[in-house]
């Protein structure tokens, strides 16, 4: 079935430090490729997302691929804050397959000044 | 507000008692999805609403868990004779559209402890 894999955390680095979190997925089809970001306190909430092969999400300084050859979606910034701590979520939908969005366990990412 | 909402925020409650979480989503959403959050876990689907049509249960763990959705907006999961187990946040989100058309907007969950 539908998955995702994504880096264990907890990741910790330091202010202006280049970021990646690697996330894989297994899916038949073509699916939706989605990250979600969990700040302290806070609900999830979307980051970016790509819908086909290719497509590059971006938003806040951070972006995603959509690399289906290598059926990944890894997500990175050039350099981080203090304020982007937060834990971030792999996660792919397909409707071929069903309702779900499939997640992953989630990368907890704290930045240090 | 504008965002999904949820009740209660947090709840404590003792083996085999029955518990009712609510969900008041984004309204005009026709989607509605729970999800369960363990420590150290993904996000686990129990259930999707997608407007009149029948639910998609496939995610609920056991007979134990119930969920509704009252004139295609609150909805209630229910958790009967709860275990310690059972013990996790618990989230609900909403959508416009049906699943994989675009973002989930989640609520901030409730915490439900099984003592």
């Amino acid at each position: 079935g539908d998955s995702v894999t994504q880096m264990e955390g907890p990741v910790t680095l330091s202010e202006e430090a280049f970021l990646t979190i690697n996330c894989t997925y297994t899916a038949t089809g073509y699916p939706s490729l989605f990250w979600y970001v969990q700040y302290p306190g806070e609900g999830l909430q979307l980051l970016l997302k790509a819908t086909k092969a290719d497509d590059k999400g971006s938003n806040k300084g951070f972006e995603a691929t959509y690399r289906k050859e290598t059926t990944s979606f890894h997500l990175e910034k050039g350099s981080v804050q203090v304020s982007d701590s937060a834990v971030y979520f792999c996660a792919l939908s397909n409707t071929d397959t069903g309702n779900q969005f499939y997640f992953g366990t989630g990368t907890s990412l704290t930045v240090i000044p | 507000g504008a965002g999904v909402s949820q009740s209660p925020s947090n709840k404590v409650t003792e083996k085999g008692k029955d518990v009712e979480l609510r969900c008041d989503p984004i309204s005009g959403h026709t989607a509605l999805y729970w999800y369960r959050q363990s420590l150290g876990q993904g996000l686990e689907f129990l259930i999707y609403f997608q407007g009149n049509s029948a639910p998609d249960k496939s995610g609920l763990p056991s007979d134990r868990f119930s969920a509704e959705r009252t004139g295609g907006s609150v909805s209630t999961l229910t958790i009967q004779r709860t275990q310690q187990e059972d013990s996790a946040v618990y989230l609900c989100a909403s959508s416009l559209g049906p699943a994989g058309t675009g973002e989930l907007f989640f609520g901030e969950g409730s915490r439900l402890t099984v003592l």
